[in-house]
C-alpha cells in the first residue's frame, strides 16, 4: 500500500535554514502537501505542490519535488522559534481527498 | 479561509460509556469528511471516510460498530465511540474537503478532540 516516510526529528539554530525530507511510494500521487501541527492543535496546510511541478516557493518556504526518486523536501529559510512544530508530509492521488500522512518531523529551533 | 470546528475539544468519560464528537464545516459544504486518530508523537491514522447521505467507508482494522459515523448534512459529520475503553483514549481529528469548486484538492482540518477514557 501507499507509504510516506520522513525523519522524525530536526534541530536547527534560529536564523538557519531547515530542510525536512520525505519519501513516498505511490507513483500515482498527484498532490503532495506539507502540514504544520502545533502542540494540542489540528493540522494547518503550509503549502502543496502538484506532481507535475519540480519546485514551489512561497515566502520563506521552498518545496522541491523529485518525482523520479519520489522525494519531497521542505526548506524553511531564516527559521524562527515560532516555526517549532511537527511537520507532516502527505500525498493524495486524483482519486479523491484520501490523504496518506508521514509520521511527522518534529522541528526544534534553538534561540 | 475555510473553517472546520470540532466539539467538544476535550472529553473525559468512564469506561463503557459512549462519546459523540461533532465535526462541522462552518463556511463551506463538504460532501466528504474524514476522521483521523492520532496517537502521541505519531502520525494521523485515517479511520474512515464519511460521505454525506451514505454509509461511511472504514479503513482496514477499524471497527465500524465501535466507531459509528454519521454524515447527515453537508456541514456536519459525527463520530460516536461506543462502549469506550481506555485504549480508545486518543486525539481525534476530522477534516473536510471543500467541494464547492473553490479549492478542490485541499482538506481543512478541525482542531481535534482529545478523548480520555478512565
Amino acid at each position: 500500500g501507499e507509504d510516506v516516510e520522513q525523519s522524525l526529528f530536526l534541530s536547527v539554530r534560529e536564523g538557519d535554514s531547515s530542510v525536512i525530507n520525505c519519501t513516498y511510494t505511490d507513483s500515482s500521487s498527484t498532490y503532495l502537501y506539507w502540514y504544520k501541527q502545533e502542540p494540542g492543535a489540528g493540522l494547518q496546510l503550509l503549502t502543496y505542490i502538484f506532481s507535475n511541478m519540480d519546485m514551489k516557493q512561497d515566502q520563506r518556504l521552498t518545496v522541491l519535488l523529485n518525482k523520479k526518486d519520489k522525494h519531497l523536501s521542505l526548506r524553511i529559510a531564516d527559521t524562527q522559534t515560532g516555526d517549532s512544530a511537527i511537520y507532516f508530509c502527505a500525498e493524495s492521488n486524483t482519486g479523491g481527498f484520501k490523504t496518506i500522512f508521514g509520521a511527522g518531523t518534529r522541528l526544534f529551533v534553538k534561540a | 479561509g475555510a473553517v472546520v470546528s470540532q466539539h467538544p475539544s476535550w472529553v473525559i468519560c468512564k469506561s463503557g460509556t459512549s462519546v459523540k464528537i461533532e465535526c462541522r464545516s462552518l463556511d463551506f459544504q463538504a460532501t466528504t469528511m474524514f476522521w483521523y486518530r492520532q496517537f502521541p508523537k505519531q502520525s494521523l491514522m485515517l479511520m474512515a471516510t464519511s460521505n454525506e447521505g451514505s454509509k461511511a467507508t472504514y479503513e482496514q482494522g477499524v471497527e465500524k460498530d465501535k466507531f459509528l459515523i454519521n454524515h447527515a448534512s453537508l456541514t456536519l459529520s459525527t463520530l460516536t465511540v461506543t462502549s469506550a475503553h481506555p485504549e480508545d483514549s486518543s486525539f481525534y481529528i476530522c477534516s473536510a474537503g471543500d467541494t464547492s469548486g473553490r479549492v478542490s484538492y485541499e482538506q481543512y482540518f478541525g482542531p481535534g478532540t482529545r478523548l480520555t477514557v478512565t
